[in-house]
């Protein structure tokens, strides 16, 4: 079965500095990757996925990922975090059943 | 806003009691989810239908059931509940089934359960 690890639980970055969350999988096949944001009290909001093609993926509020398959990795990146952008971030995995696999998410925290 | 809709937004109820959570997706999706987030155990997936059929199974205990009706809304039913019940349970919904079409998943809000 499809696992994803996501390395930090918990990471601080100062409001205009550059952010770089880390995600690992494990998936026999090609993988359908996504990452989601959750704010406090709210859902979880589609960022971005991968399902094929270009590696590099842009999505919603200036963030992007990379698909690397040598590093079985989809990394999410923004050049400029943002106070707003304080949440926690689930990267997941879609599976065969499509039950979609979450990593354990990571809280980010800006400081001003 | 997702689209997806889910209420009761928050719920209280006492252990031993029955709670019925209901989901309504997105018009024209087909697949409903129901994933279950706590602070211990993380985001948790627990039952998937499609078109009104199961069609995948996580950590969903024997207490816990759903459905999906035939205008695709969806319940999930909690019973005989304990105080390690209390958790968000979110829906979720998608146009289509399966991996392999790598279909996207929306969630609503979630429904914030307290057993006391």
């Amino acid at each position: 079965a499809q696992s994803v690890t996501q390395p930090d639980i918990h990471i601080t970055v100062s409001e205009g500095a550059s952010l770089e969350l880390r995600c690992n999988y494990s998936y026999g096949a090609t993988p359908y990757l996504f990452w989601y944001v959750q704010s406090p009290g709210q859902g979880l909001q589609l960022l971005l996925k991968y399902f094929s093609g270009d590696t590099l993926v842009q999505g919603i509020k200036g963030f992007e990922a990379e698909f690397k398959r040598s590093q079985s990795s989809f990394n999410l990146r923004k050049p400029s975090v943002h106070w707003s952008d304080a949440a926690e971030y689930f990267c997941a995995v879609g599976a065969p059943n499509n039950d979609m696999r979450f990593g354990a998410g990571t809280r980010l925290t800006v400081k001003p | 806003d997702s689209g997806v809709t889910q209420t009761p937004k928050h719920l209280i109820t006492a252990t031993g009691q029955r709670v019925t959570l209901r989901c309504s997706p997105r018009s024209g999706d087909l697949s409903v989810y129901w994933y279950q987030q706590s602070l211990d155990q993380g985001l948790q997936f627990l039952i998937q239908y499609y078109n009104g059929e199961e069609r995948a199974k996580g950590n969903i205990l024997e207490r816990f059931s759903a459905q999906q009706f035939p205008d695709l809304h969806s319940e999930l039913n909690l019973s005989s509940l304990e105080l390690g019940d209390s958790a968000l349970y979110f829906c979720a919904s998608s146009l289509r089934w399966g991996g392999s079409s790598g279909n996207t998943i929306y969630f609503g809000e979630g429904s914030w359960l307290t057993v006391v």
